[in-house]
């Protein structure tokens, strides 16, 4: 089946530092990638898109890569701070406006 | 520009029961999507509707319907509830139409406890 997959439940890290999470595909070749911060009670909040035709894409301290050779999507948020702390979801498009998330990774940046 | 809102925001039912969720798109987005949202299953499709038109199912049993009007407002109805319906009802709205890539706005959700 088409998996996307998250392999991080959590991470910690320390403020002022890089996060770095991973959103791995298999059985599958997306057109592009969508991350997705989700607050506690709260509906997800875009952030960015990245196609398969660009390796990398900036927005302010966010960063995405996207490696078809390796299935893989990084996300990365620079000089970390406490409000960055959320969970993080990477999705692939489904059928016609549909997408499919994966599990999420939870973030806590630690001052 | 208002962003998507969902009513009720907090909902407790019984098993058996019937349940309407409501949600309204930002102005001028014309497609609608429904997921449900779990610790266990995380975020899945439930349907999209666009022009009052269900576009897109999910995986999700009969019981789980909805529609969408006029004005882009949409409901959703899940009958004969289960203890393990109980979750995160979330409804995105976005500006596409067709073929092209767009993002999804998401509203805060309703979540649905049943007893």
């Amino acid at each position: 089946s088409q998996k996307i997959e998250q392999n991080s439940e959590a991470l910690n890290i320390q403020e002022g530092k890089t996060a770095t999470l991973t959103c791995n595909y298999t059985n599958y070749s997306p057109a592009y990638l969508q991350w997705y911060r989700q607050d506690p009670g709260r509906g997800p909040v875009f952030l960015l898109l990245i196609r398969e035709n660009e390796k990398e894409k900036r927005k302010e301290r966010l960063k995405v890569t996207f490696d078809t050779t390796l299935k893989q999507s990084l996300f990365h948020i620079t000089a970390s701070q406490p409000a960055d702390s959320a969970t993080y979801l990477c999705a692939r498009r489904g059928g016609a406006n549909n997408l499919f998330f994966g599990t999420g990774t939870r973030l806590t940046v630690i001052p | 520009k208002a962003g998507v809102t969902q009513t009720p925001r907090y909902l407790i039912k019984t098993r058996g029961q019937q349940v309407t969720l409501s949600c309204s798109p930002i102005s001028g987005h014309r497609s609608v999507s429904w997921y449900q949202q779990t610790p266990g299953q995380g975020l899945q499709f439930l349907f999209e509707y666009f022009s009052e038109t269900q576009r897109n199912k999910g995986n999700f049993p009969g019981r789980f319907s909805g529609r969408q009007f006029s004005n882009s407002r949409s409901e959703m109805n899940v009958s004969t509830l289960e203890l393990g319906d109980s979750a995160l009802y979330l409804c995105a709205s976005s500006s596409r139409t067709s073929g092209e890539v767009v993002e999804q706005f998401f509203g805060p959700g309703t979540r649905l406890t049943v007893l």
